[in-house]
């Protein structure tokens, strides 16, 4: 079975500080792996996913994650946090296996930032 | 980007009731869609899975007589919460996917349901 672990429910940073939210994996089958975020009371919208390819993936508003297959971890960074990144994000896996693209969330971390 | 609307955002309707939710890919078609409910300050909980023109696939221990979905179209799918309860009440949030090759799945805004 897949799961996803998201280390710290709730991360407390500066802003401009950096931001580091952990996220660990357990897949059978190699994952494709995602960074959601969801801002209150609103779906969830793409950060950044991993497929294949190179494993430092670079996704939008500045954050960037690596994976880690020997580790099983994806984690989420951005090296200057904003007021504007506090929110919930959540990190998901697919545990692909032929084609069926379900999603399963970690708990999810919320983001405070503060002046 | 791709783009997920749902409607309505937000409704409140009294218990008994039936509520509709309507989930559309604007922009891409997507051959599956998924539902999703959020209780606060909590993960999402995927409850179905909808494939375009066949029966929805529910996991395990959510109601298919009480949370029926049709996904009549590549573009829409709906969400029918039927006999509504105030145990009902909670963020629902829907999805489509893109397939292969990168099995993203694009979330609509959300809808708050409050049943009293």
């Amino acid at each position: 079975a897949q799961s996803v672990t998201q280390l710290g429910s709730h991360v407390s940073v500066s802003e401009g500080a950096l931001v580091l939210l952990r996220c660990n994996y357990s897949s059978s089958v190699p994952p494709y792996l995602f960074w959601y975020v969801q801002y209150p009371n609103q779906g969830l919208q793409l950060l950044l996913k991993y497929t294949t390819g190179a494993t430092l993936v670079k996704g939008i508003n500045g954050f960037e994650a690596e994976f880690k297959k020997s580790e099983t971890s994806f984690h989420l960074t951005k090296p200057s946090a904003h007021m504007s990144d506090a929110a919930e994000y959540f990190c998901a896996v697919t545990p692909f296996s032929g084609g069926y693209n379900k999603l399963i969330f970690g708990a999810g971390t919320r983001l405070a930032v503060h002046p | 980007g791709a783009v997920v609307s749902q409607h309505p955002s937000r409704v409140i309707c009294k218990s008994g009731t039936s509520v509709k939710i309507e989930c559309r890919s604007l922009d891409f078609q997507a051959t599956t869609m998924f539902w999703y409910r959020q209780f606060p300050k909590q993960s999402l909980m995927l409850m179905a899975t909808s494939n375009e023109g066949s029966k929805a696939t529910y996991e395990q221990g959510v109601e298919k007589d009480k949370f029926l979905i049709n996904h009549a179209s590549l573009t829409l799918s709906t969400l029918t919460v039927t006999s509504a309860h105030p145990e009902d009440s909670s963020f629902y949030i829907c999805s489509a996917g893109t397939g292969p090759p990168g099995y993203e799945q694009y979330f609509g805004p959300g809808t708050r349901l409050t049943v009293t």
